[in-house]
């Protein structure tokens, strides 16, 4: 993948623990986001981010939170994990994305496998 | 919000071509992508309409009718490794005046010798 890492790879959790699966890239993008993968759903936005300090959130929010405090991190926290949350998660990133450049492209992270039990 | 649908499953045979279809309704369209996604892999990006009109790029072509809501992809000379999903997704104008990115539930193409 184009510069886009997400860590880890794969995590399991009980109900309950908190965790934070991370995002960073080095290709100077300001548009960061987060997706979430389950069978049958499709990628569904969960938050994103325009910029250094500017988040907002996608169509699922509930129960994960995000900062942007540099332009290469974009960190999704889960506060208390639940079996519902269990889901692969994409990072995605691309350059200049919310003033609609023709071709501009997203890079998505390797995704990071998710359970809690 | 957004309404992005397109088919589950579709089956085709190497050496063909297939036709994917993509249809939507969003108050403030940007754009339309499609990806294609390998089993336990990311999404990688395809193609790229923002115009009506066909795209094309080797064997795969795009067309997007934005008065129909309406896209596709097309593949050609299918080749055994095109079985994967392919997602199409759509950019649009959210309230908070970002652009977003939403995406359909994905059709999974599987080719046969």
């Amino acid at each position: 993948n184009a510069g886009v890492t997400q860590t880890p790879k794969f995590q399991v959790l009980k109900t309950g623990q908190s965790m934070t699966l991370q995002c960073a890239q080095d290709m100077n993008h300001e548009y960061m986001s987060w997706y979430r993968q389950d069978p049958g759903m499709g990628l569904r936005l969960i938050h994103y981010s325009v910029g250094a300090g500017i988040t907002d959130q996608g169509e699922v929010p509930n129960g994960y939170n995000v900062s942007r405090s540099t332009t290469e991190d974009f960190p999704l926290r889960l506060l208390s994990a639940a079996p519902s949350q269990t889901s692969v998660y994409f990072c995605a990133s691309s350059l200049d994305f919310p003033k609609g450049v023709a071709g501009n492209t997203i890079y998505f992270g390797e995704g990071s496998w998710l359970t809690v039990v | 919000g957004q309404n992005i649908d397109q088919p589950t499953e579709m089956t085709a045979t190497e050496g063909a071509i297939v036709q994917i279809n993509c249809t939507y309704q969003t108050s403030g369209f940007n754009g339309l992508f499609w990806y294609q996604q390998h089993a336990g892999e990311a999404p990688t990006f395809l193609s790229y309409n923002v115009l009506d009109g066909l795209e094309e790029k080797g064997r795969f072509s795009s067309f997007l009718s934005r008065s129909k809501g309406y896209s596709y992809l097309l593949l050609k000379e299918l080749q055994m490794k095109d079985s994967a999903s392919y997602l199409c997704a759509v950019r649009d104008h959210g309230n908070s005046g970002y652009s977003t990115l939403t995406f359909g539930k994905g059709t999974m193409l599987l080719v046969s010798p």
